[in-house]
């Protein structure tokens, strides 16, 4: 298995652009996660999917994140307008079934907003 | 407040030297994650327990429920163990992973 796939690895983008992050899970995993990782606040999660829904969305920021899991094979996290305090690394992560289980992770992307 | 602490936040250390990083939490928990993230920045995740003490290769992770705390051991310390290791729970009652600030492990040569 090729493991988390995350695109793109660096994104580059001016203050007010739309943001798309992609995210392709391990196939049969039914858990996904969207972490935001920052020098000053470290890991933190954003939103999480079960079986596609979304269970736990608290940790958005704000109405600018949004997130979608069309399909088991497919997510995005979406941030419009950006902003350059978004600037951070966005990992993408899942896992089989149950909270008792390892995460597995994605190699992130680095987001700079300027 | 569901909080995670970790110590200490930066240890250096020799080659060959055994080496703990800390895990405390503040209620009662699920389950218990040690991770670990090289300076790539690429995570992988070591460990998962909710009892007692799993071991892999050199890597040892311990956690005492009734005292709320973990550590994770590295025994014969190699300049490739260095990275940032992050230690992450579930609290009893909810899904989510809460993350301790992580303790940077420099190994020299």
């Amino acid at each position: 298995d090729a493991g988390v796939i995350q695109s793109p690895r660096h994104e580059v983008t001016e203050m007010g652009q739309e943001v798309t992050l992609r995210c392709k899970p391990i196939s049969g995993h039914n858990s996904l996660f969207w972490y935001r990782q920052t020098m000053m606040r470290g890991l933190e999660l954003l939103i999480y999917f079960n079986n596609n829904v979304p269970i736990d969305d608290s940790g958005m920021p704000e109405d600018r994140f949004s997130a979608k899991m069309p399909n088991a094979s497919f997510s995005t996290l979406k941030i419009q307008p950006s902003e350059p305090r978004d600037s951070a690394v966005y990992f993408c992560a899942s896992r089989p079934g149950t909270r008792y289980e390892k995460l597995f992770f994605g190699s992130g992307t680095q987001l700079s907003v300027l | 407040k569901n909080e995670v602490e970790q110590s200490p936040q930066n240890l250096t250390a020799q080659e060959g030297e055994f080496i703990t990083i800390n895990c405390s939490y503040s209620v009662g928990i699920s389950a218990l994650h040690w991770l670990q993230q090289h300076p790539g920045g690429g995570i992988v995740s070591l460990f998962m327990l909710s009892s007692g003490k799993k071991k892999h290769g050199r890597l040892i992770a311990t956690i005492n429920i009734q005292e709320k705390h973990s550590s994770l051991h590295i025994t014969a310390s190699h300049p490739r163990d260095s990275a940032v290791y992050i230690c992450a729970v579930t609290f009893q009652g909810a899904q989510k992973l809460v993350f301790g600030q992580g303790t940077r492990l420099t190994i020299n040569p």
